[in-house]
């Protein structure tokens, strides 16, 4: 199983950004996503989770309204439209699969893509 | 939204010695179908985070048996028996239960 990132770089506050992440090994149409980030030096930070279908998603307080997730299940990749964005967005951004229905199966993380807003 | 505090935020270890974190929640989150979904995740230095615990005791596959998860209502705790050079990381719990779902601040667990 792979998750790859990718879409992060240097941004200006205010600007748009669209990260994606790429599945391959896994049945990815079959399972909910998330996004969860990490600011430089600090803790984690779930961000937010779309279903399986793309039908159903949740957010973080702290990015509701500026940022949208999504889904292809025809292209395996998971997307993060950042809108709005605040320096206190600067953080790397992973996308992970952690579903726990049934008995938990295991959860996959990727390696990060890095989002930096300054002017 | 429910608050995940976790302590120590460092703790000190000697290898070989047991470690033991807390993690205590603003409130109880069980799910309507019985189950409390705390988990517990290891992020060691330069890598992505990954679940050592799922649903406050149950060890994710390949996990070291020297992990064990308690804990119930409001209060979790993570131990390591006997910590080893490469249990060195940062550790985090999560609220799965209710959105949002929320990390603890992290405990980094450090040779001393």
């Amino acid at each position: 199983v792979q998750l790859v990132e990718s879409g992060g770089g240097v941004v200006q506050p205010g600007r748009s950004l669209r990260l994606s992440c790429a599945a391959s090994g896994l049945s990815f149409s079959g399972h909910g996503m998330h996004w969860v980030r990490q600011a430089p030096g600090k803790g984690l930070e779930w961000v937010a989770v779309i279903s399986s279908d793309g039908r159903d998603k949740q957010y973080a307080d702290s990015v509701k309204g500026r940022f949208t997730i999504s889904r292809d299940n025809s292209k395996n990749t998971l997307y993060l439209q950042m809108n709005s964005l605040r320096a206190e967005d600067t953080a790397v951004y992973y996308c992970a699969k952690m579903d726990c229905g049934g008995d938990c199966p295991r959860d996959y993380w990727g390696q990060g893509t890095l989002v930096t807003v300054s002017s | 939204d429910i608050v995940m505090t976790q302590s120590p935020l460092s703790l000190p270890v000697t290898l070989g010695q047991p470690a033991s974190i807390s993690c205590r929640s603003s409130q109880i989150f069980v799910h309507s179908d019985g189950n409390t979904y705390l988990h517990w995740f290891q992020q060691r230095p330069g890598q992505s985070p990954r679940r050592l615990i799922h649903k406050v005791s149950n060890r994710d596959s390949g996990v070291p048996d020297r992990f064990s998860g308690s804990g119930s209502g409001t209060d979790f705790t993570l131990k390591i028996s006997r910590v080893e050079a490469e249990d060195i990381g940062v550790y985090y719990c999560l609220q799965a239960t209710h959105w949002p779902w929320t990390f603890g601040q992290g405990t980094k667990v450090e040779v001393k």
